[in-house]
């Protein structure tokens, strides 16, 4: 069975600074991954996902994640962070044959 | 459009009683998902729906929770009774169909508090 690894639970940072929030999976077969973004009383939203091809994939509002299969990552990147990008930040990994698993999320606080 | 709707947006029940979470998806969304956040961690899946039939409740437990989508629409998700380890938010989501391409979209969630 597969599993995610989100070793961050919190990551402050200054607003305009660059921020990666890592993100790291386990599985026996291939994967398909996925950042979703979830906003103070909102619901979850798709950031990006990577499905298969280049192994860099862009997202919405900026953000852009690398899939690493030796290493088994896919880290969310930012060049420069705004106050609204302080948001939970969910990384999740899906087989062909089972269900979407959710890593336990970072936090990432903006500081003005 | 509209969004994933869910009600209540919070609950506060006493363990031991029964509760009742209801979910509408957007219209056309084959697939429904409910799944429970405990705070701290990810959303775990409860149950998928496919229509109205289930394809996955796998992580339900069973011997209290409950879910249906009887004409393949709305689904209510229930739990009888409560203990206070089911404190956490219900999500439920939902995607035009099956697949690992088909994008999740999520409800607010309702918020259950168990005392």
């Amino acid at each position: 069975a597969q599993s995610v690894t989100q070793l961050d639970s919190q990551v402050p940072v200054f607003e305009e600074a660059p921020v990666e929030l890592r993100c790291n999976y386990s599985s026996s077969v291939s994967v398909y991954l996925f950042w979703y973004v979830q906003y103070p009383n909102q619901g979850l939203q798709l950031l990006l996902k990577y499905l298969s091809g280049s192994t860099l994939v862009k997202g919405i509002n900026g953000f852009e994640a690398e899939f690493n299969k030796s290493q088994t990552s896919f880290h969310l990147r930012k060049p420069s962070v705004h106050i609204s990008d302080t948001a939970e930040y969910f990384c999740a990994v899906k087989t062909s044959y089972d269900k979407v698993i959710f890593g336990p999320g970072t936090s990432l606080s903006v500081i003005p | 459009e509209a969004g994933v709707a869910q009600s209540p947006r919070y609950k506060i029940i006493e363990k031991r009683q029964s509760v009742a979470f209801w979910c509408n998806p957007i219209s056309g969304h084959a697939t429904l998902y409910w799944y429970q956040q405990i705070l701290g961690q990810g959303p775990k899946l409860l149950i998928q729906f496919q229509n109205n039939g289930v394809v996955d409740d796998s992580q339900l437990p069973k011997d209290r929770f409950s879910a249906e989508r009887l004409k393949g629409v709305d689904s209510t998700l229930k739990i009888q009774p409560a203990k206070l380890e089911d404190s956490a938010v219900y999500l439920c989501a939902s995607s035009l169909r099956t697949g690992v391409n088909e994008k999740l979209f999520f409800g607010s969630g309702t918020q259950l508090s168990v005392l």
